[in-house]
């Protein structure tokens, strides 16, 4: 089954620990990015990556950082975490330029920086 | 901000009752995409209409996209319970990066 997967599904921690939050699609897609979604903001890309070891910055990638040293995996890093990063945090794939198809979602990772 | 914008933010009907929400988008969009999301879960695709199409169907929904006007409007016909769910557009562009708006929240009443 294609499918995108994000774990933890949900996290509590504190202030300054470091975190990562794995993505993986077994699609073999090029493209996967981060949203996260905030209330009445809606969903905002953190970072991007068009194929491996290719990444950039979204709109909001202050206080993160990303790697893709595998096609299928793109963890999401919080390296000091602070309380304004709670939020629920989305992964997508999609195929590099496949511009009239739908992206892939995971479920999502809650998180709660306390 | 790049992002466009879900009217109305709220939207309460009856079970069987049409809702209708609307989408207006800034960038210049390869295709328009909603999206549907249940409480605090993921993001399930619903349709997806390219930039030279006017208008499509899915089951019970209807997609229409206006480009000179950069909006969509999403038609769920005869509403259910479960359809209960916040409605979120997207913005396809050249690139492969989705502009969302902010959402419609839909409470259907049984």
């Amino acid at each position: 089954e294609a499918q995108v997967t994000q774990n933890p599904r949900y996290l509590i921690t504190v202030t300054g620990k470091k975190l990562t939050v794995t993505c993986s699609q077994n699609m073999n897609h090029e493209y996967m990015s981060w949203y996260r979604q905030d209330p009445g903001l809606g969903l905002r890309q953190i970072y991007y990556s068009m194929n491996v070891e290719v990444t950039d910055k979204g709109d909001v990638p202050e206080g993160y950082k990303v790697s893709r040293k595998e096609k299928r995996n793109f963890p999401l890093i919080l390296e000091s975490p602070s309380p304004n990063q709670t939020s629920l945090y989305f992964c997508a794939s999609i195929t590099k330029g496949a511009s009239n198809q739908p992206q892939h979602f995971g479920d999502g990772t809650r998180l709660s920086i306390l | 901000s790049q992002q466009g914008e879900e009217d109305p933010q709220a939207l309460s009907i009856q079970e069987g009752e049409n809702a209708t929400m609307n989408c207006s988008y800034k960038t210049s969009i390869n295709n328009l995409q909603w999206y549907r999301q249940n409480s605090g879960r993921g993001l399930v695709h619903l349709i997806l209409i390219r930039s030279n199409e006017r208008e499509k169907h899915s089951g019970r929904l209807r997609v229409t996209l206006d480009t000179s006007k950069k909006s969509s409007s999403l038609l769920i016909t005869a509403s259910r319970a479960a359809d209960t769910a916040s409605y979120f557009c997207g913005e396809g562009g050249a690139t492969n990066k989705l502009i969302f708006g902010t959402g419609t929240l839909l409470a259907v009443q049984p």
